[in-house]
């Protein structure tokens, strides 16, 4: 079974919008980490921003803030203000307690921003 | 550059020959991982290190792929007997024992083509 999905295959959207990308996990685990990581067409994976299973509040990261509905097992990205440079491919990864610190990810969103 | 460095960045090999792949991670992380990635996929884990402990491999790592990780440092993936379904991206990431966040750092990737 999928431990992380996510549904959006690809995204176009316009510049100076605002976007989310949605990523819902699975796990049974009580304590775990939720990651967004940026990919651009480099390869290089760069990671954004990090939510805990216990953080009461929903991780911010200057233009990313991360929403994240446990009961609904849902950690979705949000990105303010997109730009030209937002342009890229978007991985949802989870961390689960006993892995060894080892991500599970999602196939990923390409996000497409148009000018 | 204090980032974690993967070398070769590309690798055009024909079937049957051993290639090997080496990640420098950031000097004060004990944790290292390599993951595999295929194109439009999300990042596969292969295996992880603690200092030079081999402490997890994928059932995805068959016997012909190996990784070492002497005195702790540099790591290497040595993949033998090569085939097309190896073509794939092969990344490396590391990242400290600290408890919060724990974000993985990620190299370029090393790109493998199998001909």
């Amino acid at each position: 079974a999928q431990k992380i999905t996510q549904t959006q295959p690809g995204m176009f959207v316009q510049e100076k919008e605002a976007v989310t990308l949605d990523c819902t996990y699975d796990t049974s685990d009580q304590s775990y980490g939720l990651f967004w990581y940026k990919q651009p067409s480099s390869g290089e994976m760069i990671f954004l921003i990090y939510q805990g299973s216990y953080d009461e509040q929903n991780a911010t990261e200057g233009r990313y803030s991360l929403n994240f509905q446990k009961a609904r097992k849902s950690a979705n990205l949000v990105i303010s203000a997109s730009h030209l440079g937002d342009s890229a491919m978007y991985f949802c990864a989870m961390r689960e307690v006993d892995s060894n610190y080892q991500l599970i990810w999602g196939a990923g969103t390409k996000l497409i921003i148009k000018p | 550059d204090t980032g974690v460095s993967q070398d070769p960045r590309h690798k055009i090999t024909k079937r049957g020959q051993n290639v090997t792949f080496r990640c420098d991670p950031i000097s004060e992380h004990n944790r290292l991982y390599w993951y595999r990635q295929t194109l439009g996929q999300g990042p596969e884990f292969l295996t992880y290190f603690q200092n030079e402990a081999q402490l997890e491999k994928s059932r995805l790592l068959s016997d012909r792929f190996s990784a070492e990780r002497p005195k702790g440092s540099f790591s290497t993936l040595e993949i033998q007997r090569t085939e097309q379904g190896d073509s794939a991206m092969y990344l490396c990431a590391s990242t400290s024992g600290a408890l919060t966040g724990n974000e993985q750092f990620f190299g370029p990737g090393t790109r493998l083509t199998v001909l």
